[in-house]
């Protein structure tokens, strides 16, 4: 069955660092999400990616964050300065175009800010 | 934003019980889902709901929907220790940013 892929499974960095943090979404899939669940806390949605775009994005995501699909099959994040309070699971999603609704989770990213 | 309540927070039961979680809401969504999540992996897509008064089976689980489409339960029937885990129900606002409840953590005694 496909799925959602992310590397690396953990990422330690100092704070000021930037991170990159990749996802493989599943193959004909065409709409590209990234979640991040702070330890303890409510998994939440950081930005929508379509067509090459960002459809939506929270607040949470600011000018820090950015996303790109440098490839035909590679989705990103980067974190251009991580601070402490960046440290947190960070999940890929995709879905397909016929249904937005159903998203498949990839099995994250931790990343930890020291 | 739209917030998804889930009851209880914390339920542990033993193998054999039958048991339900809530998901509620003020807002009208257009669908919810229900996923598990295990410690330290991504949430594990179980069902999508779309249709107010839906009523969704995956074996031993029942999904339903509300009339009103603000609300969702999961029902399980004969508990396993394999159940364990967190559930969370979520569901999209207009465009396609998911909001997720607050989550329910089951424990399952064998």
């Amino acid at each position: 069955e496909p799925e959602v892929t992310q590397t690396p499974s953990h990422q330690v960095t100092q704070m000021g660092q930037e991170v990159i943090l990749r996802c493989v979404p599943i193959s004909n899939h065409l709409y590209f999400y990234w979640y991040r669940q702070i330890l303890g806390q409510k998994v939440e949605f950081l930005v929508s990616f379509y067509n090459n775009e960002i459809s939506e994005k929270s607040e949470i995501f600011d000018d820090q964050f950015s996303v790109e699909r440098p490839d035909g099959s590679n989705f990103t994040l980067k974190i251009r300065s991580t601070k402490l309070e960046d440290s947190a699971m960070y999940f890929c999603a995709s879905s397909d175009l016929r249904s937005t609704d159903t998203q498949y989770f990839g099995p994250g990213t931790r990343l930890t800010v020291l | 934003t739209q917030l998804l309540e889930q009851s209880p927070q914390f339920l542990s039961i033993q193998e054999g019980e039958n048991l339900t979680v809530y998901c509620n809401s003020s807002s009208v969504f257009s669908s919810l889902q229900w996923y598990r999540q295990e410690p330290g992996e991504g949430p594990v897509l179980l069902v999508t709901v779309v249709t107010g008064g839906e009523v969704k089976k995956l074996k031993r689980l029942t999904f339903q929907f509300g009339d009103a489409r603000k609300d969702s339960s999961l029902h399980i029937t004969a508990a396993q220790p394999g159940d364990t885990g967190l559930y969370l129900c979520a569901g999209p606002n207009t465009g396609n940013q998911f909001y997720f409840g607050t989550g329910t953590s089951l424990t399952v005694i064998p």
